[in-house]
C-alpha cells in the first residue's frame, strides 16, 4: 500500500500568513493527489484534485502543487476561515485509498 | 446539490451489528461509485469501503474485511454499511463520500461507539 506522510503536523500562524504544508508519497503517484480541509465537528471538504485543479467554489488562495512523492499546499494569505486540518490523499493505487496523517493549522 | 445524510450509528457493545445508512440525493446516485471513510475520535481519515456504481463490485480495508459488508440500493438512492463483529477500535464517526478517486461530496457523518 502507498503510505502518506505530511510535515508538519500541526503549525501556529497568523492572518495574512502565507502558509505552506507539505504531503509526501512512499511511491510515485504522478499528480493522483488530493487534498481537504476539516473543521472540528464537521465532515472533510474538498479542496483541490490532480494536485493542483481547485475544486469549484474554493478560493483562489488556495494552490496546489507537485507530482511523483512531494507535493504542497499553500494559502497565500490566511484567512480566520482557514484554521482548520489539511489532510491530503492518494488515488493512484487504489484501494485502498490512502489519506495523509493531517496538518492542523492554528493561531 | 448534493446532499448525503448517514443515519444508523450509536452504541453498541463489542461483537454487536449495526446497519449503517445515507441517504443521498441532488444528483444521480446510481452514476457515482460511493464510499465510506471513518475517523476515530482525534485521529485521522481512514477510507473503509467502496462500491462501484451498480454494486458488482465492492472493496475493503484489510481492517474490516470480512465483517463490513457494503451494498446500495440505486432505487432508494441509498448507500449502506452492515457492521459485525464490533471490536472497541471500530469507535468513529462514519462517513459516506461520493467517489471518483477523490471523495468530492460527503455526509456529516454517523458516530458508532463499540463499549461494553
Amino acid at each position: 500500500d502507498i503510505q502518506m506522510t505530511q510535515s508538519p503536523s500541526s503549525l501556529s500562524a497568523s492572518v495574512g500568513d502565507r502558509v505552506t504544508i507539505t504531503c509526501r508519497a512512499s511511491q510515485s503517484i504522478s499528480n493522483y493527489l488530493n487534498w481537504y480541509q476539516q473543521k472540528p465537528g464537521k465532515a472533510p471538504k474538498f479542496l483541490i484534485y490532480a494536485a493542483s485543479t481547485l475544486q469549484s467554489g474554493v478560493p483562489s488562495r488556495f494552490s496546489g502543487s507537485g507530482s511523483g512523492t512531494v507535493f504542497t499546499l499553500t494559502i497565500s494569505s490566511l484567512r480566520p476561515d482557514d484554521f482548520a486540518t489539511y489532510f491530503c490523499q492518494q488515488s493512484y493505487i487504489t484501494p485502498p485509498f490512502t489519506f495523509g496523517p493531517g496538518t492542523k493549522v492554528d493561531i | 446539490q448534493v446532499h448525503l445524510v448517514e443515519s444508523g450509528g450509536g452504541l453498541v457493545k463489542p461483537g454487536g451489528s449495526l446497519r449503517l445508512s445515507c441517504a443521498a440525493s441532488g444528483f444521480t446516485f446510481s452514476d457515482y461509485y460511493m464510499s465510506w471513510i471513518r475517523q476515530a475520535p482525534g485521529k485521522g481519515l481512514e477510507w473503509v469501503s467502496y462500491i462501484s456504481s451498480f454494486g458488482i463490485t465492492t472493496y475493503y480495508a484489510d481492517s474490516v474485511k470480512g465483517r463490513f459488508t457494503i451494498s446500495r440500493d440505486n432505487a432508494k438512492k441509498t448507500l449502506y454499511l452492515r457492521v459485525t463483529s464490533l471490536r472497541a477500535e471500530d469507535t468513529a464517526v462514519y462517513y459516506c463520500a461520493r467517489t471518483m478517486g477523490f471523495f468530492d461530496s460527503w455526509g456529516q457523518g454517523t458516530l458508532v461507539t463499540v463499549s461494553s
